[in-house]
């Protein structure tokens, strides 16, 4: 079985820094990403840890511990387009993905 | 430009009629999927596609139906057993089956059956 947890909302001011946690329990493991997606859109991919540890990639960094099976997206230096939904989702078998219900993200003037 | 085509972008049919929803991709990518993504919920995979004439069904597979006769196309039919078919229906592809690459997504068909 697989459980995958997020916030379901979150709001945060623009130029300010968010982090959107995601918990799961998974009986394997084989990566975790992070997806971004507007509404009414696809989702596009952001990051992708298999690895304990940060990584950065521009104005987002994502985190993994496999130990505590946690993972978190860093989003610094807000800007309005980024009020989207965060999908995070982890990779147990290699063939397909398994999503959380993804974190609702308001950034606000 | 290489990517993934989903047409049309809204479909709406009356129950109890069959639908069928095209994903086209020309990324040369062995492994297609299906999801769909209902409101406030998570995406659900309906099925899943390693290699030409073969699939494999994900969560929620029961009222739908594939084909993968060409490595460029997984169209997804619901049929009328499908007892909630409204919903948002994405198509996604990866460039191999055996690692667990990225997915990249469709613009999706959002159904609506009355």
């Amino acid at each position: 079985g697989q459980n995958i947890d997020q916030p379901t909302e979150m709001t945060a001011t623009e130029g300010a820094i968010v982090q959107i946690n995601c918990t799961y329990q998974t009986s394997g493991f084989n990566g975790l990403f992070w997806y971004q997606q507007h509404a009414g859109e696809a989702p596009t991919f952001l990051s992708y840890n298999v690895l304990d540890g940060l990584e950065e990639k521009g104005r987002f960094s994502s985190f993994l511990s496999r130990s505590k099976g946690y993972s978190y997206l860093l989003l610094k230096e807000l800007q309005m387009k980024d009020s989207a939904s965060y999908l995070c989702a982890i990779s147990n078998s290699g063939y397909a993905l398994n999503f959380g219900k993804g974190t609702s993200l308001l950034v606000t003037p | 430009d290489g990517g993934i085509t989903q047409s049309p972008k809204y479909l709406f049919r009356k129950e109890g009629q069959n639908v069928t929803l095209s994903c086209e991709q020309n990324l040369n990518h062995d492994a297609m999927y299906w999801y769909r993504q209902d409101p406030g919920q998570g995406l659900r995979l309906i099925y899943y596609s390693q290699i030409v004439n073969d699939f494999q069904k994900g969560d929620i597979a029961e009222g739908y139906s594939v084909s993968r006769e060409k490595k460029e196309s997984f169209p997804l039919t619901v049929t009328s057993a499908q007892k909630n078919p409204t919903a948002f229906y994405l198509c996604a592809s990866s460039i191999s089956r055996e690692a667990p690459y990225e997915q990249y997504f469709g613009p999706g068909t959002r159904l609506t059956v009355t």
